[in-house]
């Protein structure tokens, strides 16, 4: 069974561009998770989709943003990019919202804003 | 405000000595805790949860609520043990999975 995929593995950007990371969940899955992991400060909770809904964000700008498909995959854009956004960025999904769902991670896209 | 604690970013121990790798949660309902592990160049992926209360790989963890704590604990320390380990709070509602900031775990020969 395939894992949690993120595509791109690494993406490179320039200060104001925009960047988009995709997410694909494992089949059946419908809850996606985004978190972002900068250097020395761990998982961040960005963002959590459940059925094609934003359920929740994290304390994160707006210009963090993104969207779940209604095939459960899900992108993450990131506006007006500034250099401390350059971070590995995670996505996982579980089962669906029920509390104490295992998550599974992909294995990130690494964003790194010049 | 539902926060996972994890005091120590580096813990260094001997090979064959005694491991605990602490984590604090703050959460006023019914917590689901986990320990997360990275090991070098793999994905970050499940090590265990507390509603199982299994040993995987000799570590165990015990929920404790009166001291709202998941520590980690194994026996004796393996090299191979030596990764990222990340506790993590699951609560229904908002936030549904809070990790902590993670503990560098090395494990010396």
């Amino acid at each position: 069974e395939a894992g949690v995929t993120q595509s791109p593995t690494h993406l490179i950007k320039t200060r104001g561009q925009q960047a988009t990371l995709r997410c694909s969940p494992i089949s059946g899955h419908t809850s996606v998770y985004w978190y972002q992991q900068a250097l020395g400060l761990g998982l961040q909770f960005l963002l959590w989709y459940d059925e094609g809904e934003e359920r929740n964000r994290g304390n994160f700008p707006p210009r963090f943003s993104g969207r779940q498909f209604p095939n459960y995959s899900s992108e993450l854009n990131v506006n007006a990019l500034e250099l401390e956004d350059s971070a590995l960025y995670l996505c996982a999904s579980s089962l669906d919202r029920g509390t104490g769902n295992t998550i599974y991670f992909g294995e990130g896209s690494w964003l790194t804003v010049v | 405000a539902q926060r996972v604690t994890q005091p120590e970013k580096l813990l260094s121990v001997f090979k064959g000595a005694p491991v605990e790798l602490k984590c604090n949660y703050s959460y006023s309902g019914s917590p689901e805790l986990f320990w997360y592990v990275q090991y070098s160049r793999q994905r970050l992926q499940l090590l265990l949860r507390h509603i199982s209360r299994e040993s995987i790989k000799g570590f165990t963890a015990d929920l404790n609520k009166g001291e709202t704590s998941f520590h980690l604990k194994k026996p004796f320390a393996q090299e191979e043990d030596s990764a990222m380990y990340y506790c993590a709070l699951s609560t229904s509602g908002t936030y549904k999975y809070i990790f902590g900031t993670g503990t560098r775990l090395k494990v010396l020969a």
